[in-house]
């Protein structure tokens, strides 16, 4: 089964500073990985996908994660956090079975300070 | 490009009723996935259709069932509401291909139960 585990609810960053977000994946197959970001009363907006392409992916708006197998991570940075960063992002893995759903972590809400 | 479109976007019920929601995916998309969001539980897999027959199901009580229509529209039926079932449902459309595809999000049905 696949599952992902998001260290740290809450991360703030200053205007400016790098930012990091957590993911760790658990899985028995190859798995596609992906990182959305949600707004206030909106929803999941895809910043990026692993499909075993690259080991490096570079998403939307500077966002970019790396693939460490050894490590089983795919964690999310940005090198100059904006205050238009600020929202919650979440880590998910799906399987290449076919199956269409994603398992999803339990979210990073990420605060930038001016 | 139209986005996924859900509606009703704000819906108020009491215990015991049931409940509709409605998603038209992104044109050419054939996969329509539900799923929940709520602050104790996070986002939880509800069921998966890919045309017109339920390809996957999450672990769900029989009260949450869908179905999709040869537009690849999809319904969300919930019946006998109870207070737990107050959440975000969001839809999501993919080309349906194996999950390497990424979901394209709606902004979501904001269910809330009295």
């Amino acid at each position: 089964a696949q599952s992902v585990t998001q260290l740290g609810s809450h991360v703030s960053v200053s205007e400016g500073a790098l930012v990091l977000l957590r993911c760790n994946y658990s899985s028995s197959v190859p798995p596609y990985l992906f990182w959305y970001v949600q707004y206030p009363n909106q929803g999941l907006q895809l910043l990026l996908k692993y499909t075993s392409a690259a080991t490096l992916v570079k998403g939307i708006n500077g966002f970019e994660a790396e693939f460490k197998k050894s490590e089983t991570s795919f964690h999310l940075t940005k090198p100059s956090a904006h205050m238009s960063d600020a929202a919650e992002y979440f880590c998910a893995v799906s399987d290449q079975t076919g199956a269409n759903n994603l398992f999803f972590g339990t979210g990073t809400r990420l605060t930038v300070i001016p | 490009k139209a986005g996924v479109t859900q509606t009703p976007r704000y819906l108020i019920k009491t215990r015991g009723q049931q409940v509709t929601l409605s998603c038209s995916p992104i044109s050419g998309h054939r996969s329509v996935s539900w799923y929940q969001q709520t602050p104790g539980q996070g986002l939880q897999f509800l069921f998966e259709y890919f045309s017109e027959t339920q390809r996957n199901k999450g672990n769900f009580p029989g009260r949450f069932s869908g179905r999709q229509f040869s537009n690849s529209r999809s319904e969300m039926n919930v019946s006998t509401l109870e207070l737990g079932d107050s959440a975000l449902y969001l839809c999501a459309s993919s080309l349906g291909t194996p999950g390497n595809q990424p979901q394209h999000f709606g902004d979501g049905t904001r269910l809330s139960i009295l």
